[in-house]
Parts: C-alpha cells; sequence; structure tokens
C-alpha cells in the first residue's frame, strides 16, 4: 500500500458544526501532516506529528484540533469554523520522524472543505 | 529560515514542445533534499522527481529532468514531450535535515496547448 488515504472528499458544515477529517496510511511511515490550501497557493502547514507526538503547531486556532490515535491515523476535529476557513485540507506523510525530510512526502488527495 | 522562489506564476507550452519552470531556494545548510511536486486539477499533489543536493549528477525521471545548480541554489524542472495530461500547478519544494517539515514555492501554473 503506498497510498494516503483521505476521507471524507468533500464537506459542507455550518459554523455550529463539529466535523473531523480522517487520514490513514499503511506505509510505516513516521511523521504525519495537515496542510490547508486556498485555491492557487501553496499548501500552508498546520501541523506535524512525529512518531504520533505533535511536533510542530503553526499557530493554528483552537477550532482545529488534531488528533494521532495510532501511528498510521491522523484526524483533524472541526468545531466552530469561520467561512474563511474554506479550503482544500490535504494529509501527508512522510518515511522518516524527527527532523528529517529527506524523501518528501506522500499526499492523500484532500478534503474539499466548505463551512457556510 | 529557508525560502523557495518561483518567480514564474504562469507558464504555458505547446504539446510535444520543452518547457522550463524555474526554481530558486535560500538555505545555510548543507545537507538537504529539492522536489517537484505536481498538483492537476483533480487535487492530489505528485511528486514529480527528487534531488539530493549532495549529488552533482541531476536526476532524471523520464521526460522529467532538472538543472541543479547548487552553487547559484537554482532548481529548474525540464519537461520533454510535454503532454496534455502535464498541465498542472507544480510546486518546487526543499527539506532538510533539522526543520521537520518542506518549505514549498509560490507554484507554477502550466498549461499544455494542443
Amino acid at each position: 500500500d503506498t497510498e494516503v488515504t483521505q476521507t471524507p472528499k468533500h464537506l459542507v458544515m455550518g459554523m455550529t458544526n463539529k466535523k473531523s477529517l480522517k487520514c490513514e496510511q499503511h506505509m510505516g511511515h513516521r511523521a504525519m501532516y495537515w496542510y490547508k490550501q486556498k485555491a492557487k497557493k501553496p499548501p500552508e502547514l498546520m501541523f506535524v506529528y512525529s512518531y504520533e507526538k505533535l511536533s510542530i503547531n503553526e499557530s493554528v486556532p483552537s477550532r482545529f484540533s488534531p488528533e494521532c490515535p495510532n501511528s498510521s491515523l491522523l484526524n483533524l476535529h472541526l468545531h466552530a469554523l469561520q467561512p474563511e476557513d474554506s479550503a482544500l485540507y490535504l494529509c501527508a506523510s512522510s518515511q522518516e520522524g524527527g527532523q528529517k525530510v529527506t524523501y518528501g512526502y506522500t499526499f492523500g488527495s484532500g478534503t474539499r472543505l466548505t463551512v457556510v | 529560515a529557508q525560502t523557495v522562489t518561483q518567480s514564474q506564476p504562469e507558464m504555458s507550452v505547446q504539446e510535444a514542445e520543452t518547457v522550463t519552470l524555474s526554481c530558486t531556494y535560500d538555505t545555510s545548510e548543507s545537507d538537504y533534499y529539492l522536489f517537484w511536486y505536481k498538483q492537476p486539477p483533480s487535487r492530489q499533489m505528485i511528486l514529480v522527481i527528487r534531488q539530493e543536493a549532495y549529488k552533482q549528477q541531476n536526476a532524471t525521471e523520464n521526460r522529467f529532468s532538472v538543472n541543479f545548480q547548487k552553487a547559484a541554489k537554482s532548481f529548474s524542472l525540464k519537461i520533454s514531450d510535454s503532454q496534455l495530461g502535464d498541465a498542472a500547478m507544480y510546486f518546487c519544494a526543499w527539506g532538510g535535515t533539522s526543520y521537520g517539515k518542506l518549505t514549498f514555492g509560490q507554484g507554477t501554473i502550466l498549461t499544455v496547448h494542443p
């Protein structure tokens, strides 16, 4: 298995809803990432989990809450989002944990989130 | 801090022709890795090619090759025999051994004309 699987592919939620995004990989990768991407812009890093521990939080608002239940699974819990949070949310994994990113990332196909 | 610059917001090429996408970067590290990613409208980011900074030989993957100039901190992507399926946004990215994340450029939108 050489894929990163993200569900759902599309999500529409109201500003008072609570929802979760899910990401799964079975490549034995030691680091997993959440990115937010607006149209025609590069992905913006949100969180990094290395060896199942949160290692980087790029000052993301608390309405986004990451969770790494095990080495293969990464969740992003969403609550009280704003319309400006509408974006493509990408999950990625990399082979090494720690500070190295020598082989790049394997990306999922993303969740298109719309906040109404 | 590492920075990656893609100076061409948009490029276009005729089918079967060759196009080169530019990327420059700034780093004080000596051991690092460079990547080109392709993001078609289907939105999944796909790794196109990877270059190890300590290797002088330019990486090649089929129709895709790079021109890596370490002293100039330049890492351009050449696409030969362009195909309609090459149309996408291309991101250059830098990865090191002490930051735990990739640094991306702003991207170049490539259009391929039949």
